[in-house]
């Protein structure tokens, strides 16, 4: 089973400040996911990866396959950025064939203050 | 917005109800799943659905019963719940492509307190 770990668990920075949040997991994957998750409950998917580095506005994800690591970049950060990141890994092979069962890390609460 | 929507969004319910959880979804999605997230965890999974069909039950206890009538909509039904499963109870979809990696949409979550 993959273990998926996150740091920090807690992070409190202010706005402005460029934001890391990483991930590593234990065994080999098909795509990793980073999710949002507001204290609402609702969760958005940020960004799906199996290789290299994406960016979407503020936000940029890599992903080091090799070393099985990922980290969540956040650029000029500011309090709406306020939320629970999750990172989910999808793992490889058959077992997974017609779903997309996801491992989940135990996120990281980002809090930005003005 | 989410494009799954899940009712009611807020549920109150005695040990001795029974009730049921909605998700519906309109993109064409055949994959479909049930999550339980306690506070300040992450989701865990507890069904997922394939072409209608039932995929996944991560051993999770009969008080629960998941149902996909269509390839549209998810139930979950619930009965003789205890306390402890007071939750956010978390619906997603996804297309399935078998070795293709999609994401999961999810919906905002039905939060449910056992009395």
């Amino acid at each position: 089973k993959n273990e998926v770990e996150q740091s920090p668990q807690n992070l409190t920075a202010q706005e402005g400040e460029f934001i890391t949040i990483n991930c590593s997991y234990s065994v080999g994957i098909s795509a990793l996911h980073w999710l949002q998750q507001h204290p609402g409950g609702g969760i958005v998917s940020l960004f799906m990866l199996s290789s290299g580095k994406k960016k979407h506005g503020r936000l940029i994800a890599t992903i080091n396959i090799q070393e099985k690591h990922s980290s969540l970049h956040i650029t000029a950060s500011h309090p709406r950025d306020s939320a629970v990141y999750i990172c989910a890994v999808r793992e490889g092979g058959l077992s997974n064939f017609g779903n997309e069962k996801l491992t989940f890390g135990t996120g990281t609460r980002l809090t930005i203050i003005p | 917005d989410t494009e799954v929507t899940q009712t009611p969004k807020h549920l109150v319910m005695g040990m001795t109800n029974k009730k049921s959880l909605k998700c519906e979804q309109h993109m064409g999605h055949r994959a479909m799943y049930w999550y339980k997230q306690k506070a300040k965890k992450p989701p865990e999974l507890m069904f997922v659905y394939s072409y209608e069909k039932l995929s996944i039950n991560e051993s999770v206890p009969s008080r629960f019963s998941p149902e996909c009538p269509n390839s549209s909509l998810l139930n979950l039904h619930l009965h003789a719940l205890q306390p402890e499963d007071s939750a956010l109870y978390l619906c997603a979809s996804s297309q399935t492509t078998g070795v293709l990696n999609q994401p999961q949409h999810f919906g905002d979550g039905t939060r449910l307190s056992i009395l």
